[in-house]
């Protein structure tokens, strides 16, 4: 596969649950990225990381929001304690370099009830 | 930060015709620029992208301009085809350790009427 895998697909949780989703982005690519998508809108940077370090996060991640890239190859986003507000498609995409030549997967789409 | 304006954020266009979105950046370090396609239910795709040291890029049919001065750009689809119809974002990047993001537009829903 020479895409970029999200997992679960689609995930329905419980207001207050805690929520793991996984990327694995493609092999050669060293720069990873979380971005937020709701209906009708852009996708909104949440995080990136190249190879295992994290550089940057936004003000959208909050305290309840954490990623990792543990051996700089897949990566997890977690969502604690969560909120309808967190509803959404949560888009990975990865990189060789820089920002330029995104490849995004095809998200895991989060309902929280 | 940076912000992107895209307009219109619908559009309908008969078969054959072209179509144009705009977006305008605010932040004059920007310098690279490209555009997503997303189908219903599934990834944005890169289309073209284009640095700002270039003022216009062409792929087959689909083409964009960059005028740095007034901090737009535009993509530009000609003899449009029923495929063609999805949602289009553009986006604007600007470089520098430790600020590697791409800030997106609100998106252009694109219809081809056959």
């Amino acid at each position: 596969d020479t895409g970029v895998s999200q997992n679960p697909r689609h995930k329905i949780t419980k207001r207050g649950q805690n929520v793991t989703f996984r990327c694995d982005p493609i092999s050669e690519h060293n720069r990873l990225y979380w971005y937020r998508q709701t209906l009708g809108q852009g996708p909104e940077f949440l995080t990136y990381f190249q190879n295992e370090a994290q550089l940057e996060k936004s003000r959208l991640l909050s305290d309840r929001f954490s990623a990792e890239r543990p051996k700089g190859s897949f990566s997890t986003l977690e969502i604690q304690r969560t909120e309808q507000g967190d509803s959404a498609m949560y888009l990975c995409a990865s990189s060789l370099a820089r920002v330029e030549g995104y490849t995004f997967g095809s998200g895991t789409r989060l309902t929280v009830v | 930060g940076e912000n992107v304006e895209q307009h219109p954020s619908t559009l309908s266009v008969q078969e054959g015709d072209s179509a144009v979105i705009k977006c305008t950046y605010s932040d004059s370090a920007s310098n690279y620029f490209p555009w997503y396609k997303q189908e219903l239910g599934k990834r944005p795709q890169l289309i073209i992208d284009i640095r700002s040291n270039v003022g216009e890029k062409k792929d087959q049919r689909i083409a964009v301009t960059l005028n740095k001065t007034a901090k737009h750009f535009s993509l530009h689809i000609t003899e449009t085809q029923p495929e063609d119809s999805a949602v289009y974002f553009c986006a604007a990047s600007i470089p520098g350790f430790g600020n590697e993001k791409l800030t997106f537009g609100t998106g252009t829903r694109l219809t081809i009427i056959p």
